[in-house]
């Protein structure tokens, strides 16, 4: 079974600041990796993924994220944050072996203090 | 704006009805996928469909089903509903199979009251 922790309920940080969310999955087989972020009273929005290649992955509004196979982790990061990234934000990973099903993280609140 | 679309935005009904929840999909993607985030539970998966054939399954309950139609809409069904099946039901579209990102709607808030 695939399973995926958000060990940080809430993560604050001040404007300005970089910021890092923690993911840490389990899988059997490849991993696919995802990070969603949800405004409130909206559904979520993706952000970036790692299907395979650079373990850095680029995505949007200056997000990246790390894929670390060893620590089996998928840490959000941003240089510097803004009080607009305040937001929940969820780590997603599907494997190859069961194509379709998701399993998101129970979420990680990020908010940004002016 | 995701390009999916969801119907009704509110739904508020009694213990023991049955609901019908619509989703349509981006233009062009052909998978369809149903979650339930509730405060408790989190983000659950619940049912895939890829063009009109169900793909993969979930933590759906049997008093819920889903289909996709031809036109690649689709609808979950929730019957003899109760209290803690109010929820938020997202549906998501993605082109494919593989794992591609997926596009999430607005949502369907469900009061069972």
């Amino acid at each position: 079974a695939q399973s995926v922790a958000q060990p940080e309920d809430q993560v604050n940080v001040a404007e300005g600041n970089p910021l890092t969310v923690k993911c840490t999955y389990s899988v059997s087989g490849n991993p696919y990796l995802f990070w969603y972020v949800q405004y409130p009273n909206r559904g979520l929005q993706f952000l970036l993924k790692y299907i395979t290649g650079d373990n850095l992955v680029k995505g949007s509004y200056g997000f990246e994220a790390e894929f670390n196979k060893s620590q089996t982790s998928f840490h959000l990061k941003k240089p510097s944050a803004l009080v607009s990234d305040s937001a929940l934000y969820f780590c997603a990973v599907r494997d190859g072996t069961n194509a379709g099903k998701s399993t998101f993280g129970d979420g990680t609140t990020l908010t940004v203090k002016p | 704006d995701s390009g999916v679309t969801q119907t009704p935005k509110h739904l508020i009904t009694a213990t023991g009805q049955r609901v019908t929840l619509r989703c349509s999909p981006r233009s062009g993607d052909l998978s369809v996928y149903w979650y339930q985030q509730s405060l408790d539970q989190g983000l659950q998966f619940l049912i895939q469909y890829y063009n009109g054939e169900e793909r993969a399954k979930g933590n759906i309950l049997e008093r819920f089903s889903a289909q996709q139609f031809p036109d690649l809409h689709s609808e979950l069904n929730l019957s003899s509903l109760e209290l803690g099946d109010s929820a938020l039901y997202f549906c998501a579209s993605s082109p494919g199979t593989a794992p591609y990102e997926q596009y999430f709607g607005p949502g369907t808030r469900l009061t069972v009251t």
